[in-house]
């Protein structure tokens, strides 16, 4: 089974500050890397992806990956109280499973004003 | 706008009843997924499919089965619900290799 984890939160931070987001995975092949954001009540919504080491920035948000130490990160920038959702890490899996996504439980994220 | 459309967002049905949950994807996608989501668990891959007519077990297939006759849609069943089948299914489907899924909205299931 492929672990995949989060810090279980709740991540608690005011508006404008950086939110640090962090995941590490089992798999030590594993290739692409995933970052959703599920408000409460809602589906998953894909924000990120990453698939070499070093940052992948996108507005404020910045996806890090270190495949030597098996480890993903999500940064939020100038947080908003409507980043406020858990944010759920995913990480494709090898072989006969390419294609299928395995999800870290996620981190619950609330921006307060 | 790509989609991936749950037929239903709510539905309550009784112990014992078969339950047909239908998703359709409007995006040429090969790969579909369905998973089930539970606080506290996160999401369990229930079943998931490569191709028409092909499907595979996920982490917890038990009391379920699908179906994949056309690309575009994938149902799953639950041969006789029961109440710890009460849960928010979620749809997922994207394009085989290195891609992220598309989910639905959802279909929030109470088994009474």
């Amino acid at each position: 089974q492929k672990e995949v984890e989060q810090n279980s939160g709740p991540l608690s931070v005011p508006e404008g500050a950086i939110a640090s987001l962090n995941c590490t995975y089992s798999d030590r092949g594993s290739q692409s890397f995933f970052w959703y954001r599920q408000y409460s009540g809602k589906s998953p919504e894909l924000i990120m992806s990453i698939y070499s080491n070093g940052d992948k920035e996108d507005g404020r948000f910045t996806a890090q990956l270190n495949k030597a130490s098996q480890y993903v990160s999500l940064l939020i920038r100038d947080s908003q109280p409507s980043d406020s959702a858990t944010y759920l890490c995913a990480v494709r899996g090898r072989g006969s499973t390419l294609g299928r996504l395995y999800f870290g439980r996620g981190t619950q994220l609330t921006v307060w004003p | 706008d790509v989609k991936v459309t749950q037929s239903s967002r709510y539905l309550v049905k009784r112990t014992g009843e078969k339950v047909f949950l239908e998703c359709v994807q409007d995006m040429d996608h090969e790969n579909m997924f369905w998973y089930r989501q539970d606080p506290g668990l996160g999401l369990r891959l229930i079943y998931f499919s490569y191709d028409v007519k092909m499907k595979e077990k996920g982490d917890i297939p038990e009391g379920y089965s699908v179906s994949r006759e056309k690309k575009e849609r994938f149902s799953l069943i639950l041969e006789s619900a029961s109440t710890n089948q009460t849960s928010m299914y979620l749809c997922a489907s994207s394009f085989m290799g290195n891609y992220g899924y598309t989910f639905g909205s959802g279909t929030r299931l109470t088994v009474v």
